[in-house]
């Protein structure tokens, strides 16, 4: 079963440009959680944001977390090209499931 | 380190083959998971153990059939596969299971072929 649904399915855009990618769910969670993953590599965890926390930053990684419209965002500040990746959310539901929604892919162009 | 090592990184094998698919952590966690994933698609969670015992089947065909030997180790053992089980298999762990400060950490994945 699939938690959410990410959007856009794919962005492009210019080196130097911010990212913004969004994620909705639909049940209750314990916290959410980005990854990002390379063609046919594994995933690398970025961020996890628990369900009490509204924003958070990780480098030029920024998190928000709004439970009552059930979304998160993820922004990417200042893109480079070793950005380019599918980026995933995922939601840790309360009975220690990790399900991730369907992905962003994002092309940053040099 | 937070490194989860998955073992073979690529597997081709007929349908009426066993094998295995092998995991490893050394962080001390007590939850592992494997997970499924098709081209384009997004991971799909398969198995959950819990302190070694499975915790959660996700209505997974009984021709998976995982495996904790220890806290360390999780396996997939592999028999009469399909060629529409040909995927990534991922395998992750973290600290507990359910936990809200629960960082759940990925392996790089091994790439199964079934001809």
């Amino acid at each position: 079963s699939q938690q959410g649904e990410e959007d856009p399915q794919a962005l492009s855009i210019q080196e130097g440009e911010n990212a913004t990618m969004n994620c909705s769910y639909k049940t209750s969670i314990n916290n959410l959680q980005w990854y990002r993953q390379n063609s046919g590599r594994g995933l690398v965890h970025l961020i996890l944001i628990r369900s009490n926390e509204r924003e958070k930053h990780s480098g030029r990684l920024r998190v928000t977390l709004d439970t009552s419209k059930k979304s998160s965002s993820l922004l990417i500040t200042a893109s480079r090209a070793a950005d380019t990746a599918s980026y995933f959310c995922a939601t840790d539901e309360k009975q220690g499931k990790l399900i991730f929604g369907q992905g962003t892919e994002l092309s940053v162009k040099p | 380190d937070t490194e989860v090592t998955q073992t073979p990184k690529h597997l081709v094998m007929g349908m009426t083959n066993k094998k295995s698919l092998k995991c490893e952590q050394h962080m001390g966690h007590r939850a592992m998971y494997w997970y499924k994933q098709k081209a384009k698609k997004p991971p799909e969670l398969m198995f959950v153990y819990s302190y070694e015992k499975l915790s959660i089947n996700e209505s997974v065909p009984s021709r998976f059939s995982p495996e904790c030997p220890n806290s360390s180790l999780l396996n997939l053992h592999l028999h009469a596969l399909q060629p529409e089980d040909s995927a990534l298999y991922l395998c992750a762990s973290s600290q507990v299971q359910g936990f809200s400060g629960n960082t759940i950490y990925f392996g790089e994945g091994s790439w199964l072929t079934v001809v």
